[in-house]
Formats: structure tokens, sequence, C-alpha cells
């Protein structure tokens, strides 16, 4: 299982950007995919999830602003980011989440090699 | 302030043991799977222990999880210069609806 991702970069504040996973070795259409953050020194934040059935989930912060959608064809995953804060700086990593019942997610077991975003002027 | 607690630091020699806590509560560790990430530093997590116990292949058996209420410990023995990284734990939370990350915990070997 390979998960890769492309994008990311500087952008000023308001602007929109655009990331992408492509995944070898599991199909984006029968798992949950997340995408999850990490600003520089902190901690793991999960940001975004897609289920098997297509269904989205997005922490409060980005709510409104960034969506997660899958490409079955492709299999690609791909997080679009609008309204851009300084707060969004950080390495955003697709993964992948193993979830035995709906609802509730049990670990994230295979990651892409993260990219940076830094939201600045 | 994340729901889960672990201590900011932990260190050790090398060859030593070293245990890691993360403290919750019922509606998180107490009533669901714990999992620990291994951060190296400049690299992605990487998924160490799954379902409280259990390491995923290429794992090595040096490294250990367990679970007892509503806390959890990661333990490594033989401690090498190399095991130096972040380690989170993890889990869903059935009040919140939601994904936890315990703060992570920086060893130093």
């Amino acid at each position: 299982v390979q998960l890769v991702q492309t994008g990311g970069g500087l952008i000023q504040p308001g602007g929109s950007l655009r990331l992408s996973c492509a995944v070898s070795g599991v199909s984006v259409s029968n798992n949950y995919m997340s995408w999850v953050r990490q600003a520089p020194g902190k901690g793991l934040e999960w940001v975004s999830v897609i289920d098997s059935g297509g269904r989205t989930y997005h922490t409060d912060s980005v709510k409104g602003r960034f969506t997660i959608s899958r490409d079955n064809s492709r299999n690609t995953l791909s997080l679009q980011m609008n309204s851009l804060r300084a707060e969004d700086t950080a390495v955003y990593y697709c993964a992948r989440i193993i979830a035995p019942r709906l609802d509730i997610w049990r670990e994230f077991d295979y990651w892409g090699q993260g990219t940076l975003v830094t939201v600045s002027s | 302030q994340s729901v889960l607690t672990q201590p900011p630091s932990v260190s050790a020699a090398p060859g030593q043991k070293v245990i890691i806590s993360c403290s919750g509560s019922t509606s998180n560790i107490g009533n669901n799977y714990i999992s620990w990430y291994q951060q190296l530093p400049g690299t992605a997590p990487k998924l160490l222990i799954y379902e409280n116990n259990k390491r995923p292949p290429g794992i090595p058996d040096r490294f250990s999880g367990s679970k007892s209420g509503t806390s959890a410990t990661l333990g490594i023995t033989g401690l090498q210069t190399g095991d130096e990284a972040d380690y989170y734990c993890g889990t869903w939370d059935s009040s919140l609806g939601d994904w936890v990350f315990g703060g992570g915990t920086k060893l130093t070997v």
C-alpha cells in the first residue's frame, strides 16, 4: 500500500489550494480515507474524512472551507482548501482509517509522506 | 488541551526500557481500542500498535501496548537511538463522536 501526496506550498490568507493523494494497493472507494494535519511543533489533528459510503466529515475549524473528495476511477483522494487562514499552516497527511463499525474509527494504518501548506502574506 | 493526556517527554538510556502513558476516560480509552503512532523526526507518523496491543507486520516485539481501565501504555524495551521520536496515542471518543489524539510524547534515548 502506498499513498503519494502532491500539492501544497505557500498561499496567501484567503486563498485556495488543492491537495491530492494517489493511492495504490487499496481502493479509496471501499475505505475510510482521511486528511490529518500537524501545525509546526504541534500534535496531530484529523481534518477531514470520507467514508466508504461517500459521506464526509470535517473538524469544526474547517467546516464550510475544506472539502474532501475522492476519484474512484483514478484511486485518488483530494482536499480542496478555501478561505485559508494562517492557522491552517501545517503539514498535511493523507491516511487510511480502519473502521470496522459504522462511525467508529479504530486506527490510521497507512499514511502519505506529508505536504507542507504555509498560509502567509 | 487534548482529551488524552500524555507526558510531554520521557528519556532513558540505550538498552533500557521506557513506558509512555496515555490517560483518558470511559468515553474514549475505557470503551474503545487504543492505537499508538511513532513519528520519527521529519517523517510521517507510522502505526505502531493497534487494538490496544497488536503490532502491524514489521513492527518489532520490542514495542508493546496495554490498556487498563481508562489508561493505556506503550512499552519499548532494548531502547535504540533510532527509537528517538514523538509517540502519539489515539482512540475514538464515543461522547464526542470524534477521533482524538494525545498531545504526543517526545522520547529521548
